[in-house]
């Protein structure tokens, strides 16, 4: 199985602040037709995740721009340039290159 | 509105049967391929299951194959999750989840049902 380890694994921001997720996998995600099969979701407290961005550096419809993805191969980032107070919750990344799909293990993210 | 509604969980002993089920409205359920993911308590995410649109395909992982049968009705647009000989570890929220058409991912997450493995 694809081991997927995120860094850190908690987050303390102050609002305004800006904030990074490390998220590497223990092998290539990058697929023979050219997309890379990495996915970065938020759990807020309470809720059902969320799906924020797929393939790497796409975001979903309706997600803020002061969200951003970047990373190729193994290795990849999770960027939020500006934390406001709606985005606490875990962070997950995930792969879907290879069966099983399998997750990080999480980035609580909070305010201070 | 899309939405998914997960049903069917509760206490069980071990060795015991529960079977989910999830009700989807809002899209047309029968084009796209379901999952299913569990969370034990304070813990992370499992993919769990996977069934194609078609119900042609389907996964499992390791740690349920065997024990658990992924199905869907597309007339009735829900799918089902039978799970059996249950075991503690087992213990978790199941969410429901549907995968978009255009990527592997979990787009639409239902709110979770219960399962609770203990005598």
């Amino acid at each position: 199985d694809i081991v997927m380890t995120q860094t850190p694994l908690s987050l303390s921001v102050t609002p305004g602040q800006p904030a990074s997720i490390s998220c590497k996998s223990s092998q290539s995600l990058l697929h023979s037709d050219g997309k890379t099969y990495l996915y970065w979701y938020l759990q807020k407290p309470g809720q059902s995740p969320q799906l924020l961005i797929y393939e790497v550096s796409n975001r979903l419809s309706g997600v803020p721009d002061r969200f951003s993805g970047s990373g190729s191969g193994t290795d990849f980032t999770l960027k939020i340039s500006r934390v406001e107070a709606e985005d606490v919750g875990v962070y997950y990344c995930m792969q879907s290159i290879q069966l099983p799909r399998t997750f990080g293990q999480g980035t609580k993210v909070e305010i201070k | 509105e899309v939405q998914l509604v997960e049903s069917g969980g509760g206490l069980v002993q071990p060795g015991g049967s529960l079977r989910l089920s999830c009700a989807a409205s809002g899209f047309t359920f029968s084009s796209y391929s379901m999952n299913w993911v569990r969370q034990a308590p304070g813990k992370g995410l499992e993919w769990v299951s996977y069934i194609s649109s078609s119900s042609t395909t389907i996964f499992y992982a390791d740690s349920v194959e065997g024990r658990f049968t992924i199905s869907r009705d597309n007339a009735k647009n829900s799918l089902y999750l039978q799970i059996n000989s249950l075991r503690a570890e087992d213990t978790a929220v199941y969410f429901c989840v549907r995968e978009p058409t255009f990527t592997s991912a979990f787009d639409i997450w239902g709110q979770g049902t219960m399962v609770t493995v203990s005598s």
